[in-house]
């Protein structure tokens, strides 16, 4: 079973600057089904990216997701005040569907 | 407009049961596969359940495997999720979520606003 870590745990940044969050799996996955969620206080999560890199309708181009393996990463490249939230990663088992999520980074001013 | 639209959530005993809904509307129902998802009070996202299309094939974590039973109405277009032998540890806003298709292919691209389920005597 797949288990997926975040880090940092919270990142404390200013709107207008670049957010960088990590997540890493236990065993290396397809990029293919790997996802990000945002979710901000009160509201459901809401799908950023998926495939690893491919932004989700309606997503601003602000966010990039990147990496291979076992190593990915979400970028938000210049912060926004409504990007303040807490972000999952997620990824999505396809010979054993299992859809565990890592543990979130909140990002917060 | 795809539409999510959860119910079922309130107060129950431990050791008690619960059924929960979700109504979908705005897309093909029968075409997607389905999931719930929980977050207990100022924890993470756990995805607790799967249901493939058809309503064939169902998927749960360890974690709740044995207590917990999802199933699907196509011509309602309404998905449930039983759950047995509740606990405190079950306590969290239990959300519905679609698999996407193509080349969202099965990342969770539409949520519903979640209902709360409180276990306490």
């Amino acid at each position: 079973e797949i288990v997926l870590t975040q880090s940092p745990g919270t990142l404390s940044l200013s709107p207008g600057e670049r957010a960088t969050l990590s997540c890493r799996a236990s065993q290396s996955v397809d990029s293919a089904y790997l996802g990000w969620y945002q979710q901000k206080a009160g509201q459901a999560p809401r799908l950023l990216i998926y495939a690893a890199s491919r932004r989700a309708s309606g997503i601003p181009d602000r966010f990039s997701g990147s990496g291979s393996g076992t190593d990915f990463t979400l970028t938000i490249s210049r912060l926004e005040p409504e990007d303040f939230a807490v972000y999952y990663c997620q990824h999505v088992g396809i010979t054993t569907p299992l859809f565990p999520f890592g543990p979130g980074t909140k990002v917060d001013i | 407009e795809v539409r999510l639209l959860e119910s079922g959530g309130g107060l129950v005993q431990p050791g008690g049961s619960l059924r929960l809904s979700c109504v979908a509307s705005g897309f093909t129902f029968s075409m997607n596969a389905m999931a719930w998802v929980r977050q207990a009070p100022g924890k993470g996202l756990e995805w607790v359940s799967a249901i493939d299309d058809r309503g064939s094939n169902t998927y749960f974590p360890d974690s709740v495997r044995g207590r917990f039973t999802i199933s699907r109405d196509n011509s309602k277009n309404t998905l449930h999720l039983h759950i047995n032998s509740l606990t405190a540890e079950d306590t969290a806003l239990y959300y519905c979520a679609r698999e996407g298709l193509g080349a969202v292919d099965n990342q969770f691209d539409f949520w519903g606003q979640g209902t709360l389920v409180t276990v306490s005597s």
